[in-house]
């Protein structure tokens, strides 16, 4: 069974500050998206990532694929309020099989 | 441009009742993948359709069923409503049109899915 698992699970910071989310597998993504869903509204996309090691930056947002290719990162710089949501992973496996995981709810206080 | 559209917003129905949502796809997009998302959880994948047939599948019974339409649109069927069901039901849309020697679309490489508000479904 292919499985995605994230952490935190649960994520409250001050205004500024910066953090980590982490989205790792046991097994080989092909391709690894990370999407951000608010209440009430669909995910959506931030970034796709497809090469091991390959590190995407959007804006204060920094998105890293593990060398293996099995495990993904997000790192936010001087997080904003406005970055508050449900930070979900999803990767996609040869098979075109794709799982999302359950997400990390950050909430970033002013 | 619009982008995905579903309907209803929301919805209430019984345990054993059948039900159908609905979904309109982000203009130019030809594909179409739902998606089950229990409170506090990820999306799980239910199916996708492309050129009007089921292409991918998750692990979801036989209840769950669904349609693609010549416009792209598409229905999501749920028969026999279990309290289990009670989920955020998300439709999403992707496509390459008119990309030269794109023939069928890879699953999720290189492939932005753009989601729709959902649709609430609270079985009682």
């Amino acid at each position: 069974t292919q499985l995605l698992e994230q952490s935190p699970q649960f994520l409250s910071i001050q205004e500024g500050e910066n953090l980590t989310v982490y989205c790792n597998s046991s097994s080989v993504f092909s391709s690894l998206q990370w999407y951000r869903q608010e209440p009430g509204e669909g995910p959506v996309l931030l970034v796709t990532v497809v090469t091991g090691g390959e590190v995407k930056k959007l804006k204060r947002l920094t998105f890293q694929f593990g060398d293996a290719r099995k495990d993904s990162s997000l790192h936010i710089t001087a997080a904003q309020p406005g970055d508050t949501g449900l930070y979900l992973c999803a990767g996609a496996w040869d098979n075109n099989d794709m799982r999302f995981g359950a997400g990390t709810r950050l909430t970033v206080k002013p | 441009d619009a982008g995905v559209t579903q309907s209803p917003t929301h919805l209430i129905k019984t345990r054993g009742q059948q039900v159908t949502l609905r979904c309109s796809p982000k203009s130019g997009h030809d594909t179409v993948s739902w998606y089950q998302q229990a409170l506090g959880q990820g999306p799980q994948f239910i199916f996708q359709y492309y050129e009007e047939e089921e292409r991918q599948r998750g692990n979801f019974p036989d209840r769950f069923s669904g349609h693609q339409f010549p416009n792209y649109s598409s229905e999501l069927n749920v028969n026999a409503l279990l309290l289990g069901d009670s989920a955020l039901y998300l439709c999403a849309s992707s496509g390459r049109q008119g990309q030269e020697g794109y023939d069928i679309p890879v699953f999720f490489e290189d492939y932005e899915q753009y989601f729709g508000p959902g649709t609430r479904l609270t079985v009682t």
